[in-house]
């Protein structure tokens, strides 16, 4: 089975524009969550999405958004894009606890670069 | 307010050593810990989570020992190989409300492993 895919790989744009981030889950899950990984630390939580509803949002500012469509695939827009928004942002997804299980899947991750 | 801190932040281990990283936690809402492991230009992978009604877990040569009381978990590889050389992350979760998945990861800044052959 596929994993975790996430389209562009890479994409650079200049301050001030506007990106969209697209993710596919692993078939079957339908919570998928997405993440800012700044070079050198840690990924931190962005949103996340179950079943097309927002159930998370972490401490990021109004220009980030998402939505989740019925196929339980996701997007992540950045508006009115800084230099501080360069980062790898990586797409994840899991089952509802309800089947047991709580593992979180990541995708390879799409590296950002804003000049 | 930083909730899960990792040290140390990199770490050198000759091969067949036994690597160490440590995590403390502060919210004790937090009732599932996994660790990943993420080598360059991929997304991390899980390599092994525990839940705090057990005070070890093991598979293979990775093992984690948690301390409730002190907030701490920890990784233990063995026998570490130069393979494993990459980074490694604790993270820490809890049920959201509704009892969807745990779908908000609190990661630790990271440690960086290298294994010498």
């Amino acid at each position: 089975d596929a994993g975790v895919t996430q389209s562009p790989t890479h994409l650079i744009k200049t301050r001030g524009q506007q990106v969209t981030l697209r993710c596919s889950p692993i078939s079957g899950h339908k919570s998928v969550s997405w993440y800012q990984q700044v070079l050198g630390q840690g990924p931190q939580f962005i949103f996340q999405y179950y079943e097309k509803e927002e159930r998370g949002r972490g401490n990021f500012p109004d220009r980030f958004s998402a939505r989740q469509f019925p196929n339980y695939s996701s997007e992540l827009n950045v508006n009115a894009l800084l230099l501080g928004d360069s980062a790898l942002y990586l797409c994840a997804s899991s089952f509802d606890r309800a089947m047991g299980t709580d593992t979180q899947y990541f995708g390879p991750g799409t590296r950002l670069t804003v000049l | 307010q930083q909730q899960v801190k990792q040290s140390p932040q990199s770490l050198i281990v000759q091969k067949g050593g036994i690597s160490i990283i440590n995590c403390a936690y502060e919210n004790t809402a937090f009732d599932y810990f996994p660790w990943y492991q993420q080598f360059p230009g991929k997304g991390p992978a899980l390599l092994i989570a525990i839940r705090p009604d057990v005070s070890e877990k093991k598979e293979g040569r990775f093992t984690i020992s948690f301390n409730k009381s002190a907030k701490q978990f920890s990784l233990h590889i063995m026998d570490s190989q130069p393979g494993d050389s990459a980074t490694y992350f604790c993270a820490a979760s809890r049920q959201e409300a509704g009892g969807t998945s745990y779908g908000k990861l609190t990661f630790g800044q990271g440690t960086i492993l290298t294994v010498h052959p």
